[in-house]
């Protein structure tokens, strides 16, 4: 009964091609995020919504759209994969804890773009 | 422009020994700081986390370490066990002009630890 879920585990598509990773959470969060590890490692915030809300969107290029249908639900589309696109995405949702927000990650989406 | 650092990619220890892992920042916003734990082939998972306002907190075997005027933390974990083995991720979290958190982290690259039994 996996907390945060999302699919598919790995994407592997041509260049040019439009794409969509779905999450969903069952934790009864209010806020969901899109993170991305790049090549480097680091983990970087892409978008966050709160109530299906967009409250935190990242320089991030166009052809990334983050859809939140419900609270429960985050998807992200891509179009017009570039091969920088190549990484992984990771989902998370997230409650307050006291004063901070704990989040909890999904198992992460490995794109590669050939 | 990376504002959360973790300069040592890796880490090797003996089981029962102390295991330190450091992470530099450099925003002076940063209201909170977290270790995430993360094994191969899931997302990271919650360790724990100190406020700017402290310099140590301490949860079973696992003691995160702030030194603010230094910009750097640590976490050190007595003892080591194998089962620790994974990579740590150090997290900041920013507050805006007024004191307000959207829950945006700030991630370094991670560390990977070796615990050898």
């Amino acid at each position: 009964d996996t907390a945060v879920s999302q699919t598919p585990k790995y994407l592997v598509t041509q260049m040019g091609n439009d794409k969509s990773i779905k999450c969903e959470q069952n934790l009864g969060h209010d806020t969901m995020y899109w993170y991305k590890q790049d090549s480097k490692k680091f983990l970087k915030i892409m978008f966050s919504y709160n109530n299906k809300e967009l409250i935190i969107n990242e320089t991030v290029p166009n052809r990334f759209s983050p859809k939140s249908p419900d609270k429960a639900h985050l998807n992200l589309h891509i179009n017009s994969l570039e091969l920088g696109d190549s990484a992984v995405y990771f989902c998370a949702s997230s409650q307050r804890q006291g004063p901070y927000e704990k989040l909890f990650f999904g198992s992460g989406t490995q794109l590669s773009v050939l | 422009d990376q504002q959360v650092k973790q300069n040592s990619p890796s880490l090797s220890v003996q089981e029962g020994r102390i295991s330190i892992l450091n992470c530099d920042y450099t925003n002076s916003m940063f209201d909170y700081f977290l270790w995430y734990k993360k094994y191969p082939a899931e997302g990271p998972t919650f360790l724990i986390s100190i406020s700017s306002i402290k310099d140590k907190n301490e949860d079973g075997r696992f003691t995160v370490f702030l030194n603010k005027s230094a910009k750097h933390l640590s976490l050190h974990i007595v003892p080591s066990q194998p089962g620790d083995s994974a990579v740590y991720f150090c997290a900041a979290r920013e507050v805006d002009a007024g004191g307000t958190s959207y829950g945006k982290l700030t991630f370094g690259q991670g560390t990977i630890l070796t615990v050898h039994p």
